[in-house]
């Protein structure tokens, strides 16, 4: 069946450290992944993409792995700030039946 | 520019109401959707509109739920004879029109069924 899910529930890291969340997914049509980031009382807000053309998509402080081989897709953020804490989401889109579905979420926690 | 608006940002409803929920998606953006996302939970695929009709409606739990977009802008979602399980913060969001490429959310409709 088709899944998306996150590694661990909740990541702990010191202001200033790189972060790493991991996702897998299930779905070996899916080829369109897309991070999110959720603050609390708040909607998903888009990070960044990767299509599965690719292996690798930086943005600003964001970069985003995607190994298709493994099914893994990883967000690595840069020098992490108070301002990153939040939920973060991976989702995927699957050629097969075209919706978004996302994982459980990461909780991410910055220590000042 | 605006963002997408939900309205209300909180609703409480006793069990076996009826209650609506308003998406006003960003202008211009053909592509709107509704998601349910509980307590912990990422969010749930609902129903997706291309323009005024459903082109997908198959997250709809059963058939007290039914949304609308009558002339392809503002959405409405529409839940028949709430029940508790139905608690849960009601997200709406829309795109350029690609199916599910960058989607843009609001900030959800927290409806509380008691």
């Amino acid at each position: 069946g088709e899944s998306v899910g996150l590694h661990l529930p909740t990541l702990s890291v010191q202001e200033g450290d790189n972060s790493i969340i991991n996702c897998a997914y299930s779905n070996s049509a899916s080829d369109y992944f897309i991070w999110y980031k959720q603050e609390s009382g708040k909607g998903p807000q888009f990070i960044i993409d990767i299509r599965s053309n690719m292996d690798k998509r930086q943005g600003q402080r964001v970069t985003v792995l995607l190994n298709k081989t493994v099914k893994h897709l990883s967000l690595q953020i840069a020098a992490t700030q108070p301002g990153d804490s939040a939920v973060y989401f991976c989702a995927d889109v699957s050629s097969n039946t075209g919706k978004l579905i996302f994982g459980q979420g990461t909780t991410l926690q910055v220590k000042p | 520019g605006a963002g997408v608006s939900q309205t209300p940002s909180n609703k409480v409803t006793e069990k076996g109401k009826y209650v609506e929920l308003r998406c006003d998606p960003i202008s211009g953006h053909t592509a709107l959707y509704w998601y349910r996302q509980s307590l912990g939970q990422g969010p749930e695929f609902l129903i997706y509109f291309q323009g005024t009709g459903a082109a997908d409606d198959s997250g709809l739990p059963n058939d007290r739920f039914f949304a609308v977009r009558p002339e392809g802008s503002v959405s409405t979602l529409k839940i028949q004879r709430t029940e508790r399980g139905d608690s849960a913060v009601y997200l709406c969001a829309s795109s350029f029109g690609t199916l599910n490429e960058k989607l843009f959310f609001g900030s959800g409709t927290q409806l509380s069924v008691l």
